[in-house]
């Protein structure tokens, strides 16, 4: 059973930056497991923020940027806003007879 | 404007099978694929499973067992049918775009539109 890892919860200051991981049981994320991001702010659907690691929606805020970083894909915010409170979850690409994982999900508290 | 929007039962009792359709409207439908997507209460998502316009299906192992997904392209529908369900199932399930490549840069895949979402909750 393949597990993606992300951080339960971050708190960041307004303004601030911070960087959120999502980590594959199977070792090192790479670019071939397509990283998707999203957000999901209570009671609300999730929205799509980044797709293939790094590549934006045309409605994802510039403060948001997607990466690899250290074997792990990574979303960072700069510059963060109130209103980035929310959940994030990550969404990795296994292929074969699993072909998408979700993480659990990282709980950001702007505070 | 891509719409996709989502009906179904929301109260089931154990044993019976879940039944969602979700509609497509503004876009194309062909050269997506389409996939379901469900959240527990309070928890995280988990991926259930995606379908192309050919009906070519992928599956979560974990619900393989019990799931099927179709699709009708005469109407721009695809459908989420989950058998045998339990206390478990219970969740917000939703439909969503992806994956897909991306035609202009080619990059992918994707998820981007997402249905309003239907609580389905499973109780004796």
């Amino acid at each position: 059973q393949t597990v993606v890892t992300q951080e339960p919860s971050l708190t960041v200051s307004p303004g601030g930056t911070v960087t959120l991981t999502c980590a594959s049981s199977t070792g090192a994320v790479t670019s071939g497991y397509y990283p998707n991001w999203f957000q999901q702010k209570p009671g609300q659907v999730p929205r799509a923020l980044i797709y293939s690691t790094s590549k934006k929606h045309s409605w994802t805020p510039a403060r948001f940027s997607g990466s690899l970083l250290g074997g792990k894909a990574a979303l960072t915010l700069s510059g963060v806003q109130p209103e980035d409170e929310a959940e994030y979850y990550c969404l990795l690409y296994y292929g074969g007879a699993q072909p998408w994982v979700f993480g659990g999900g990282t709980k950001l508290t702007v505070l | 404007q891509v719409l996709l929007q989502q009906w179904g039962a929301g109260l089931l009792k154990p044993s019976e099978t879940l039944s969602l359709t979700c509609a497509v409207y503004g876009g194309s439908f062909s050269g997506y694929y389409w996939s379901w997507i469900r959240q527990p209460p309070g928890k995280g998502l988990e991926w259930i499973g995606e379908i192309n316009h050919s009906g070519s299906t992928n599956y979560n192992p974990s619900l393989k067992s019990r799931v099927t997904i179709s699709v009708d392209t005469s109407k721009n529908q695809f459908s989420l049918k989950l058998s045998s369900v339990t206390a478990a199932d219970t969740a917000v399930y939703y439909c969503a775009r992806g994956p897909y490549y991306d035609i202009l840069t080619g990059y992918g895949p994707a998820f981007d539109i997402w249905g309003q979402g239907t609580m389905v909750t499973v109780s004796s």
